[in-house]
């Protein structure tokens, strides 16, 4: 099946750096979706991406789908404490017998020192 | 997006036992899935509730361990069948949404119910 590789698996930074996290797929996705769950709770989306190549942002993130449609980054600007959580990425592909089926990545654990 | 409500919000039960888990949202939905997130990793689909027929399974995912229930399209239940240790888990249902952007596949998540057996 579709498998996701997300990195970094964690994250250690001072408030005010910026952080990058990729994922990459060994299938093609039709839409790729950037979710942070905070403890206890469900993730929650942060960012959808639709076309290959687009750019997206949301406030202080960004992220692009990979022009081959098998990759995704997500970049946080002047990181603060409470984008502190896991981040998933995950792949949609929209067809056939897997549509509506979401692959997501392992997860990359933020945290951010004061 | 639509507002997602889980209930319990966490159990601790005993081995041998079934949990029923209900997901309620506050507008109707095409498509309502449950995931299962056991300790420190990430999200698996279990299956797809379907509204009026039988759940779609993953593999790894059987009827008579999680049955699912989707009697319209608000409501949704999973229910945890002969629990052992491993089933201690985070269990989430998702939503993907009727109309507008649904085409982009966007889902959203409930607040997960938080699963001790022990």
């Amino acid at each position: 099946g579709q498998q996701l590789n997300q990195s970094p698996q964690s994250m250690f930074i001072q408030e005010g750096e910026d952080v990058s996290m990729n994922c990459t797929s060994s299938s093609i996705f039709n839409t790729w979706l950037w979710y942070k769950q905070d403890p206890g709770e469900g993730p929650v989306l942060l960012i959808a991406l639709y076309k290959a190549g687009e750019l997206t942002s949301n406030g202080r993130l960004t992220a692009q789908f990979g022009i081959t449609r098998k990759d995704s980054f997500l970049n946080i600007s002047a990181s603060i404490p409470s984008d502190v959580g896991i981040y998933f990425c995950a792949g949609h592909n929209a067809g056939g017998t897997s549509y509506g089926k979401l692959t997501f990545g392992q997860g990359t654990i933020l945290t951010v020192h004061p | 997006s639509a507002v997602i409500s889980q209930k319990p919000s966490r159990d601790i039960c005993q081995r041998g036992t079934s949990l029923t888990i209900q997901c309620q949202v506050d507008s109707q939905v095409t498509m309502m899935f449950w995931y299962r997130q056991q300790p420190g990793q990430s999200l698996t689909l279990i299956a797809t509730a379907n509204q009026g027929s039988e759940a779609t399974y993953e593999s790894g995912f059987v009827i008579d361990k999680f049955p699912i229930s989707r009697p319209n399209l608000t409501f949704s239940t999973l229910t945890v069948s002969n629990m052992s240790p491993e089933d201690s888990s985070i269990y989430l249902c998702s939503v993907e949404e009727v109309g507008g952007r649904s085409s982009y596949n966007e889902q959203f998540f409930g607040p997960g119910t938080r699963l001790t057996v022990l």
